[in-house]
């Protein structure tokens, strides 16, 4: 059973400019989210994909957005970076229903570090 | 507007002593509360999780003790280990949001010293 893998774990990018991350679902798992995390802070809920579809967003402007395949794997795009989006960016995958109530158990990928100069 | 908070960020321990991380929430509509832990360059990894219609959870080492009325959970390690060194981090869910959405507290570094 594979886990949640990211890419690129690091990179680099000027303020304005346009990135994508990319995450493969562990295997089995139909839903992904995406969360982000400043550094001392704890993660912060972006948006859900489901079925291809967001089906729940934080509070995060439409400059985020995201993709998910028929595969399950997922793309958080950001356009028009500002410095504030310098940030660990975390994809967690989990089995839609398959949680504690309400709550799926989330498995995370190590995170892509993204720094805006 | 911080609905989860830890308001240790660090938190020192001997090996074989009790470890108490403590979380505060201020949503009375968060009904599923989890604990994470996270070591350097990996993604955090879920650890034990409660319902509100329970007040403890025990897994192995690890137990949570959820307090409703105070907005209060805690997660008890005993006996703790130096491989427990990590940062945790509790969140916390509410029925009928997305099952994807959690909301985490800012995290508290434990160190356990051998």
């Amino acid at each position: 059973e594979t886990g949640v893998t990211q890419s690129p774990t690091h990179l680099i990018k000027t303020r304005g400019q346009q990135v994508t991350l990319r995450c493969s679902s562990q295997s089995g798992h139909n839903t992904v989210s995406w969360y982000q995390q400043a550094l001392g802070q704890g993660p912060q809920f972006i948006f859900q994909y489901y079925r291809e579809e967001e089906n729940g967003r934080g509070n995060f402007p439409p400059r985020f957005s995201g993709l998910q395949f028929p595969n399950y794997s997922s793309e958080l795009n950001v356009n028009a970076l500002e410095l504030d989006d310098s940030a660990l960016y975390l994809c967690a995958s989990s089995l839609e229903g398959h949680g504690i109530g309400g709550a799926n158990v989330l498995t995370f990928g190590a995170g892509s570090r993204l720094t805006v100069l | 507007d911080q609905q989860v908070k830890q308001n240790s960020p660090s938190l020192s321990v001997q090996e074989g002593r009790i470890s108490i991380l403590n979380c505060d929430y201020t949503n009375s509509m968060f009904d599923y509360f989890l604990w994470y832990k996270k070591y350097p360059a990996e993604g955090p990894t879920f650890l034990i999780s409660i319902s509100s219609i329970k007040d403890k959870n025990e897994d192995g080492r690890f137990t949570v003790f959820l307090n409703k009325s105070a907005k209060h959970l805690s997660l008890h390690i005993v006996p703790s280990q130096p491989g427990d060194s990590a940062v945790y981090f509790c969140a916390a869910s509410a029925s009928g949001t997305s099952y994807g959405k959690l909301t985490f507290g800012q995290g508290t570094i434990l160190t356990v010293h051998p």
